[in-house]
């Protein structure tokens, strides 16, 4: 059972819009530390999406963006297309783990 | 442009030991922070151990006093010591790095990931 819990999928249909939450604890994100996101296709490496709750590495479409309040973080993707099927994950730091911790995962579909 | 090359991955019996390696080029291990992931079948990420650049080590409390995290710096490499392997640590693992966007809180660079298979 992660810290970090996260819806185990979503869906939309092309175009629409969809979020994912990821909820924590006063020990992670409620703490105030920042909450991270990634995008993994099976069999690659998982890409950073989004870094310090809102910001967007270089090449990330603007259709994804981040967000953050109290426990909760969120993810949304609007615009769906095709190319956003994959598994979708939160990540930030546990003070109790002196660590990292991932929420389970969230899988998107598209419709 | 930034390169982690997981190898050393295997099939091992319960109870064995193995080491993982992870060659960077184009980021510096002793700098910044290298973490090891780990994915099993059909489950999510797992937060295994990390390495910061002053050599602080932590670990998950699932692989705490069996798994040590290392580096050495004249190969630009970080190591993973696996002993005491049990069936559940089956999974790919994956060496991720901390680089400019995320300055040690997240992880910018991953590797292809190697496969452990812990089975008799």
């Amino acid at each position: 059972q992660s810290l970090l819990t996260q819806p185990s999928s979503v869906s939309g249909a092309p175009g629409q819009r969809v979020t994912i939450s990821c909820t924590g604890s006063s020990s992670n994100i409620g703490a105030g530390y920042d909450v991270h996101w990634y995008q993994h296709l099976p069999g690659t490496a998982p890409k950073l999406l989004i870094f310090g709750n809102t910001n967007r590495p270089s090449g990330v479409p603007d259709r994804f963006s981040g967000s953050k309040s109290g426990t909760s973080a969120s993810l949304a993707v609007s615009g769906l297309q095709a190319e956003d099927e994959a598994d979708y994950y939160c990540q930030s730091y546990d003070n109790s783990l002196s660590g990292s911790v991932f929420g389970g995962g969230t899988k998107l579909t598209v419709l | 442009e930034v390169q982690l090359v997981e190898s050393g991955g295997d099939l091992v019996q319960p109870g064995g030991s193995l080491r993982l390696s992870c060659a960077a080029s184009g980021f510096t291990v002793s700098s910044d922070y290298v973490s090891w992931v780990r994915q099993a079948p059909g489950k999510g990420l797992e937060w295994v151990s990390v390495i910061y650049s002053g050599g602080s080590t932590y670990y998950a409390d699932s692989v705490k006093g069996r798994f040590t995290i290392s580096r050495d710096n004249s190969k630009n490499t970080v190591y993973l010591q696996l002993n005491s392997l049990r069936a559940e640590d089956t999974a790919v693992y994956y060496c991720a790095g901390s680089g400019p966007y995320c300055g040690g809180a997240c992880f910018d660079y991953w590797g292809q990931g190697t496969l452990v298979t812990v089975s008799s």
